[in-house]
């Protein structure tokens, strides 16, 4: 069965420090999205990408960036990790090119940085 | 910055009580509104993608409205049960693009 897997699923780090979360799926999706997930703002859109070698800047981009090398992954990386990044990270995919295409998640990563 | 919110916060039920929860969104440049279900520890699901103005859809005993004219959608849940505790999100796709914003959701306990 197609999923869209996340690692890790827990971590802790420390300010400054530079973390890497990945992102993988199997539905052979071009959409790919990283939201957070915090207290009172419900889910947050961090960045996106609508296939190989194209992302795009979110909501709450600073402090994040992206690559897409292949359709299957899109890693998140926290250039200095920050207290203010301590959050539930959540990868999306979707089907392009048809307005009733829903989002599949992944499980999530909680991230604490210290 | 595209505004999509909805109300109530939270809400505690009695099991077998019908409820409904609101979501509002921009009413120009409509392209989707999607409804999920997020149970506590695991991931947002799908429960309905509506399209059109006027759609109606079911699943069992769930249900949700769309009236893209005044930009609102409403979901009701008939007869609830303890199950049916979640978190239901919203999510406003605007024009021909395929990003989602979410609204902070509405929390529903559901007690036996």
């Amino acid at each position: 069965d197609a999923e869209i897997t996340q690692s890790p699923r827990h971590k802790i780090t420390e300010t400054g420090r530079q973390v890497t979360l990945a992102c993988h799926q199997t539905w052979n999706h071009n959409n790919m999205f990283w939201y957070r997930q915090d207290l009172g703002h419900g889910l947050r859109l961090i960045h996106y990408s609508y296939g190989v070698q194209d992302t795009n800047k979110g909501e709450v981009s600073d402090g994040y960036s992206v690559s897409r090398s292949n359709t299957e992954d899109l890693p998140l990386t926290l250039e200095s990790a920050a207290s203010s990044q301590t959050s539930v990270y959540f990868c999306a995919s979707s089907e392009d090119g048809r307005r009733n295409n829903e989002q599949f998640f992944g499980p999530g990563t909680r991230l604490t940085v210290l | 910055i595209l505004n999509v919110e909805q109300s109530p916060q939270s809400l505690h039920v009695q099991e077998g009580d019908s409820t409904n929860f609101t979501c509002s969104f921009p009413s120009s440049n409509f392209y989707a509104l999607h409804w999920y279900r997020w149970e506590t520890a695991k991931s947002p699901e799908a429960l309905f993608v509506m399209t059109l103005n006027g759609d109606e859809k079911k699943k069992g005993r769930i249900s949700a409205t769309l009236n893209t004219k005044e930009g609102y959608s409403y979901l009701y849940i008939k007869g609830s049960q303890p199950e049916d505790s979640a978190t239901y999100l919203c999510a406003f796709k605007e024009g021909n693009t395929d990003k989602l914003i979410f609204g902070t959701g509405t929390r529903l306990q559901v007690f036996p």
